[in-house]
């Protein structure tokens, strides 16, 4: 069946360092690609997405690159602050979002 | 605009007991998605409804699990009974269901069963 395979599982940088994390997935029909990010607690919220026709897409500290060809998509994050130490999930999905695969997750530490 | 809202947000209960877990999704948000997440992992669907129809369950283990959503508002996932693999949060998303992608997930309920 379809999976999404999502690397590192867990990733420490200091604060003010990048950190990038990777993904890549099995069906090729998969055409959106959303990152989460899930803080203790709290349900998964969305912080960026990327559909299939876009290559790179950016929100402030924030990128998401796609290489469809490969089958990956990668999660930039700039400037890393200690508010951004907590668990990121890539997905993806197709037919309209509806049948959405998420990665295993990477918990990402930023210390001061 | 209010999220989605879960309830309760933990629950203890021993095993072969019943348990309920409610959701009330996003004002207007056709879709509904109960979701499984295990400790250091992603979440898994369970069930997928659009409006009151459940239309996507091949994965809720219907032998022990059910789910409606009577009135394609909120809904109801229910346990019966209760094994100690099913301890695990139980999320639930929804999105507009036209043409739209993103999920908003609710903060989930915790189950543990001893």
């Amino acid at each position: 069946g379809e999976n999404v395979e999502q690397h590192p599982s867990t990733l420490s940088v200091q604060e003010g360092d990048s950190a990038v994390i990777k993904c890549t997935y099995s069906d090729s029909a998969s055409n959106y690609f959303p990152w989460y990010k899930q803080e203790l607690g709290k349900g998964p919220q969305l912080i960026i997405d990327i559909r299939s026709n876009v290559g790179e897409k950016k929100d402030q500290r924030i990128a998401v690159t796609l290489n469809k060809t490969a089958k990956h998509f990668s999660l930039h994050i700039t400037e890393t602050q200690p508010e951004d130490s907590a668990v990121y999930f890539c997905a993806a999905s197709s037919t309209g979002g509806f049948k959405t695969i998420f990665g295993a997750g990477t918990r990402l530490f930023v210390k001061a | 605009e209010a999220g989605v809202v879960q309830s309760p947000r933990y629950k203890i209960i021993e095993k072969k007991q019943p348990v309920a877990f409610w959701c009330n999704p996003i004002s207007g948000h056709n879709t509904l998605y109960w979701y499984l997440q295990n400790l250091g992992q992603g979440p898994e669907l369970l069930i997928r409804y659009e409006n009151e129809e459940a239309v996507d369950d091949s994965q809720l283990p219907k032998d022990r699990f059910s789910a409606e959503r009577l009135k394609g508002v909120d809904s109801t996932l229910k346990i019966q009974p209760a094994e100690l693999g099913d301890s695990a949060v139980y999320l639930c998303a929804s999105s507009s269901g036209v043409g739209t992608d993103t999920q908003y997930f609710g903060p989930g309920t915790r189950l543990t069963v001893l």
